[in-house]
């Protein structure tokens, strides 16, 4: 059935580094969602792809879908201690059940 | 309402009772999940309901647990028999198909 693999499960980096979580399917997804997850709180939706290849920034997050749209990934540019949290990506392929990947946690020491 | 509504926030239970969790979802939102998410780790998916159709319950992980959603209103998650293995926080979303789904703030659930 559905699957999403996400990795890494933790990474711990140094406020002012870089961070990188990658979302892998073996099936073809029609859109990949990502999600964040502060400390203490609930997953709070960040973006949507849908096209092959596609790219979309925001401020200093970038989010990538594969050209074959069977993997995807987040990358944080020079992290901030308000980065800390779980990032989940989701795939909500076919439009119906939203299957959620385990989740990259990611620490940030400042 | 303006966002997913669960309650109670928080719930502590002694081993063996049963306990009942509410989440009133976004008005117009078909789709309805339960999720299970344990300390430090990720949502553990438990069940689905979109519309009116039979509802996705392959991820309860007993018999003790089950849910209702009364048409596209309200869900009730129950636990018969809580064990402290049941302890965790239980997460409510809802979505319209096609779009991201919002989150309820969670009802944490201690048996002691």
């Amino acid at each position: 059935g559905q699957q999403v693999m996400q990795i890494p499960q933790y990474q711990h980096v140094q406020e002012g580094e870089d961070f990188t979580t990658y979302c892998n399917s073996s099936t073809t997804l029609s859109n990949i969602q990502w999600y964040k997850q502060r400390p203490g709180g609930h997953p709070v939706f960040l973006i949507q792809l849908v096209k092959s290849g596609e790219v979309k920034k925001q401020k200093r997050l970038t989010f990538q879908f594969g050209e074959a749209k069977k993997n995807s990934s987040l990358h944080i540019t020079a992290t901030q201690t308000t980065d800390v949290g779980t990032y989940f990506c989701a795939d909500n392929t076919g439009g119906f059940k939203t299957i959620f990947g385990a989740g990259t946690r990611l620490f940030v020491k400042a | 309402g303006a966002g997913v509504s669960q309650s109670p926030s928080n719930k502590v239970t002694e081993k063996g009772k049963d306990v009942e969790l509410r989440c009133d979802p976004i008005s117009g939102h078909t789709a309805l999940y339960w999720y299970r998410q344990r300390l430090g780790q990720g949502l553990e998916f438990l069940i689905y309901f979109q519309g009116n159709s039979a509802p996705d319950k392959s991820g309860l992980p007993s018999d003790r647990f089950s849910a209702e959603r009364t048409g596209e209103s309200v869900s009730t998650l129950t636990i018969q028999r809580t064990q402290q293995e049941d302890s965790a926080v239980y997460l409510c979303a809802s979505a319209r198909m096609n779009t991201e789904a919002f989150f309820g703030q969670g009802t944490r659930l201690t048996v002691v």
